[in-house]
C-alpha cells in the first residue's frame, strides 16, 4: 500500500466550477500538508501549506485536512482555464527532513 | 528574490559522460534536495542536505553524488550518465517543512 493515494484524473470541469480534489494517507505521523501545482514542463509551484486539521483558505483555493480521517483535500472555487494543471499533494514529519512524500499527481482540466 | 534556480535548463549526454547541475537558492534555507521525476514514478528523492557541509541519500541515490560546500549552493554529479537516468530533475529547498522547487532540468541521456 502506498503510503499517499492521489487519483490521477485526469479530471475535466466547466470554468466556474468548484474543483475537489483529495489525498489519502496511511502514517499518522505526517505532520504538515502541502498542495503544488505543476504547468506542463514547469517546477511544482507551493500553493498551500498547513500543520494543522481544519481549514485554511487563500484567495480561490481552500485546503482541508482531517487528520482522523488521514484525508486531505484542495477546493478550487470559481475555476478558470488557468488553474489547468497538474496537482500534487505532498505531507511530511517535521522530526525527518527526508520523509516528505508526494502522491503521483492529478490532472485537471478546466474547459472554457 | 530569484527563489530557486537550476543551470542548464535542458542537457543531452551520450552514455558514459559525466556532467553537473547546479542549484542555487536565495532564501537562506537550511535544506536543499534533489529530486527526479519521471511518467508513472511521480517525484523521487536522490539526495537532500541539512545544512552547509552535510549530504545525505535518498530514496534513489544510486548513479549520483552531490556536494554542499555553500549553503546556498547543492551540485548534483553523475559521474558515467547511463540512458536510464534520462529524467528531469528538481532541486529544492526549505526552510523547515515546505519545499520551494526550482523550474527544472531536462536531462537525455542517449
Amino acid at each position: 500500500q502506498k503510503e499517499v493515494e492521489q487519483d490521477p484524473g485526469p479530471l475535466s470541469v466547466p470554468e466556474g466550477a468548484i474543483v475537489s480534489l483529495n489525498c489519502t494517507y496511511s502514517n499518522s505521523a505526517f505532520q504538515y500538508f502541502m498542495w503544488y501545482r505543476q504547468y506542463s514542463r514547469k517546477g511544482p509551484e507551493l500553493l498551500m501549506y498547513t500543520y494543522s486539521s481544519g481549514n485554511k483558505e487563500d484567495g480561490r483555493f481552500t485546503a482541508q485536512v482531517d487528520k482522523s480521517s488521514k484525508y486531505i483535500s484542495l477546493f478550487i472555487r470559481d475555476s478558470q482555464p488557468s488553474d489547468s494543471a497538474t496537482y500534487l499533494c505532498a505531507m511530511g514529519q517535521y522530526s525527518s527532513a527526508s520523509k516528505i512524500i508526494f502522491g503521483s499527481g492529478t490532472r485537471l482540466s478546466i474547459r472554457p | 528574490n530569484a527563489g530557486v534556480t537550476q543551470t542548464p535548463k535542458f542537457r543531452v549526454l551520450k552514455t558514459g559522460q559525466s556532467m553537473t547541475l547546479l542549484c542555487a537558492q536565495d532564501m537562506n534555507h537550511e535544506y536543499m534536495y534533489w529530486y527526479r521525476q519521471d511518467p508513472g514514478m511521480g517525484l523521487r528523492l536522490i539526495h537532500y542536505s541539512v545544512g552547509e557541509g552535510t549530504t545525505a541519500k535518498g530514496e534513489v541515490p544510486d548513479g549520483y553524488n552531490v556536494s554542499r560546500l555553500k549553503k546556498q549552493n547543492f551540485l548534483l554529479g553523475l559521474e558515467s550518465a547511463a540512458p536510464s537516468q534520462t529524467s528531469v530533475y528538481f532541486c529544492a529547498s526549505s526552510p523547515y517543512g515546505e519545499q520551494y522547487f526550482g523550474p527544472g532540468t531536462r536531462l537525455t541521456v542517449t
